[in-house]
């Protein structure tokens, strides 16, 4: 197997700060990693791939500026919530690739106030 | 749209019993479909994958998948379930080569009673 780290595992922050998560592989290194965001009772929804060493792909919807990926080695990737809001509270989990397959982190849950 | 539908979002079994859990997917294209499972307060994992071949999979801990194409369909079934299995699984989809853009579903949650 492998193994994926993902920190913290819960935060909460007052509305406009910033929240930066952690994702590292710990036993791989994996150029490309995955962030998700789950809302309650939903499924889970890819927000962006991370590209080691260029600039992450997002999807329609999610906003660059507000959700800011670096990959910056292949071991670790990291997402940060600018000026976060109630409405960024959320599940928020990352997955790392190694060959073919997709090991996930733990998750964070993010709780805006 | 591209999407997941799971059909049951609550199982309550009985140990022993068959499982068979429902997913169907919008998806134009070729696809690969997964199978995760995450156990309480673990990770999610792969329980089992479909990429070409026999459309009958078998994954890790008696489970299996078949591939029904004509019906867009990824069943996942377990002849007889055991306690351990209380977990939520999730059915996910993908393009082909494109392995770690998955669209999931909204997860089944099992219950297995002892």
């Amino acid at each position: 197997g492998a193994v994926v780290s993902q920190h913290p595992s819960w935060v909460i922050c007052k509305s406009g700060t910033s929240v930066k998560i952690e994702c590292r592989s710990l036993d791989f290194q994996a150029t490309t990693m995955f962030w998700y965001r789950q809302f309650p009772k939903q499924s889970l929804m890819l927000m962006a791939t991370s590209n080691e060493g260029s600039k992450a792909t997002y999807e329609q919807g999610v906003e660059k500026d507000k959700f800011l990926i670096n990959h910056a080695s292949l071991t670790l990737s990291t997402l940060t919530v600018t000026s976060a809001h109630p409405e960024d509270s959320s599940f928020y989990i990352c997955s790392a690739r190694k060959g073919e397959k997709l090991f996930f982190g733990s998750g964070t849950q993010l709780s805006v106030l | 749209a591209q999407s997941v539908s799971q059909h049951n979002h609550h199982v309550i079994l009985s140990e022993a019993a068959s499982l068979e859990l429902g997913c169907n997917y919008s998806y134009g294209g070729t696809v690969n479909l997964f199978w995760y499972v995450q156990y309480p307060g673990q990770h999610l994992q792969l329980l089992l994958k479909y990429f070409s071949g026999d459309p009958l999979v078998k994954g890790i801990k008696g489970f299996e998948a078949e591939f029904i194409k004509s019906k867009f369909s990824f069943n996942l079934r377990k002849p007889s379930v055991q306690w351990s299995d209380t977990a939520e699984y999730f059915c996910a989809v993908s393009g082909s080569g494109n392995t770690g853009k998955l669209i999931f579903g909204q997860g089944t949650t099992l219950q297995v009673k002892p």
